[in-house]
């Protein structure tokens, strides 16, 4: 099956600082969303992000389809970006999402 | 944005119990997804449905896991005889994308259903 490989694996930053979070997947996808787990162990959906770049705010997020990775930026960090970040891909033709293991951020004040 | 809504948030069990966990796709969504979370690990694969049946299971969801959309709102997981094992957090998702499986679509978590077998 697909692999999907997150880095780092763990992160901590001052507040204010800006950080950059690696996906690399082995395969093809039609799917990649990244995702911040709070927490209450809920999972927020950040970005949709199959290729091309996106942004929503402090975050944004850059996928490059043919080198199979994507990257999430948060810049300005503030001690609620704290928590794990994952990343899960979807194959083409695949049935599910795949998750990474995650990057445990923390930020402190 | 629209939501998928799952109950209970939290349960206790004990050991050799049967579990429902249930969940109210977006009302529009075609595909539906169970996943798992054990304590301090990733999130797991369970199973996907589609058109009332099941499209891919992980070998996690052996026979003691089975899915159900009793109606045209919701979809349920069982478990039949729960084992400590089975403690994590359950994940309902659900998806549009009629033609998801060449073109992709965002995929919709639910906030989770904490199961805990004691």
């Amino acid at each position: 099956g697909i692999q999907v490989e997150q880095s780092p694996p763990d992160l901590i930053l001052q507040e204010g600082a800006n950080s950059t979070l690696r996906c690399n997947f082995s395969d093809s996808v039609n799917n990649l969303q990244w995702f911040h787990q709070n927490p209450w162990g809920q999972l927020i959906n950040l970005f949709y992000i199959p290729s091309g770049t996106k942004q929503n705010g402090r975050l944004s997020a850059t996928t490059v389809a043919t080198e199979r990775y994507s990257l999430l930026y948060i810049s300005s960090s503030q001690t609620t970006d704290s928590g794990v970040y994952f990343c899960a891909v979807e194959r083409v033709w695949g049935n599910k999402l795949v998750f990474g293991a995650g990057t445990i951020l923390r930020v402190k004040s | 944005e629209p939501e998928v809504t799952q109950t209970p948030s939290h349960q206790v069990t004990q050991m050799g119990q049967e579990v429902i966990l249930r969940c109210v796709p977006i009302s529009n969504h075609l595909y539906f997804y169970w996943y798992r979370q054990i304590l301090g690990q990733k999130v797991e694969f369970l199973v996907s449905f589609y058109n009332n049946e099941i499209s891919e299971k992980s070998e996690i969801f052996d026979d003691q896991f089975s899915v159900e959309r009793p109606d045209g709102s919701n979809f349920t997981l069982k478990i039949r005889s729960t084992k400590l094992e089975d403690s994590a957090m359950y994940f309902c998702a659900s998806s549009d994308a009629l033609y998801r499986r060449s073109s992709g679509n965002t995929i919709y978590f639910g906030e989770g259903s904490w199961l805990t077998v004691v």
